[in-house]
């Protein structure tokens, strides 16, 4: 298995929903990423895992919480989100040890706020 | 901090033609390099990426991207645009401190039949 996959693939939400986004891999990667990717802009790194553990949180408000149940899962939780949030989200994965880090990318969530 | 610029957030080709997407990029440490494409509503693909080693790097679907030391770029070739080659392509560096990825602005390249 050589993919990341991620669900739902669209989400619509309201501003006092709970929802989850998930993210799988089956690549034995060790560290995974959330990024945040609005129209015609680079993806934001939002979080990073590294061996199940949080290593990167770039700021990212409260009402967004990751989760890493085991290596090969992550989760994103979502609560009270304001219709600025309403972007593409997507999912990365990076293989383990030293070396150069490339990223493998899920297709994405595509989230709307209303 | 490592970055990478970007030249031209539009690029409109015929098809058949030479593609080049520009990247230079900003390290005080040798980088990382990787170009990426992302078609309308997908994720993003790995198309190649430099490490160590052959500083001209082949990647997926023809293209490929010569490392320059000396004029710190990264650029992006293709000797013949196919329409399917029309998306979003970033070009990123690797930090490697945070294990994260930085990308560019990204650019669009068009392919006119």
């Amino acid at each position: 298995d050589t993919e990341v996959t991620q669900t739902p693939k669209h989400l619509v939400m309201g501003m006092t929903n709970k929802k989850s986004l998930k993210c799988e891999q089956h690549m034995g990667h060790r560290a995974m990423y959330w990024y945040k990717q609005k129209a015609k802009k680079p993806p934001e790194l939002m979080f990073v895992y590294s061996y199940e553990k949080l290593s990167i949180n770039e700021s990212v408000p409260s009402r967004f919480s990751p989760e890493c149940p085991n290596s090969s899962l992550l989760n994103l939780h979502l609560h009270a989100l304001q219709p600025e949030d309403s972007a593409l989200y997507l999912c990365a994965s990076s293989p383990p040890g030293q070396g150069s880090y490339e990223q493998y990318f899920g297709p994405g969530t595509r989230l709307t706020v209303t | 901090a490592q970055s990478v610029t970007q030249l031209g957030s539009h690029v409109s080709v015929s098809e058949g033609a030479l593609v080049l997407l520009r990247c230079n990029y900003s390290s005080s440490v040798p980088p990382y390099l990787f170009w990426y494409v992302q078609y309308p509503n997908q994720g993003l693909q790995l198309l190649l990426k430099y490490t160590t080693g052959a500083t001209l790097v082949k990647g997926i679907n023809g293209f490929e991207a010569e490392f320059k030391k000396s004029e710190t770029s990264f650029h992006l070739t293709k000797p013949s645009a196919h329409m399917s080659d029309a998306a979003e392509y970033f070009c990123a560096v690797s930090d490697t401190g945070r294990r994260a990825l930085t990308f560019g602005s990204g650019t669009r390249l068009q392919v006119q039949p």
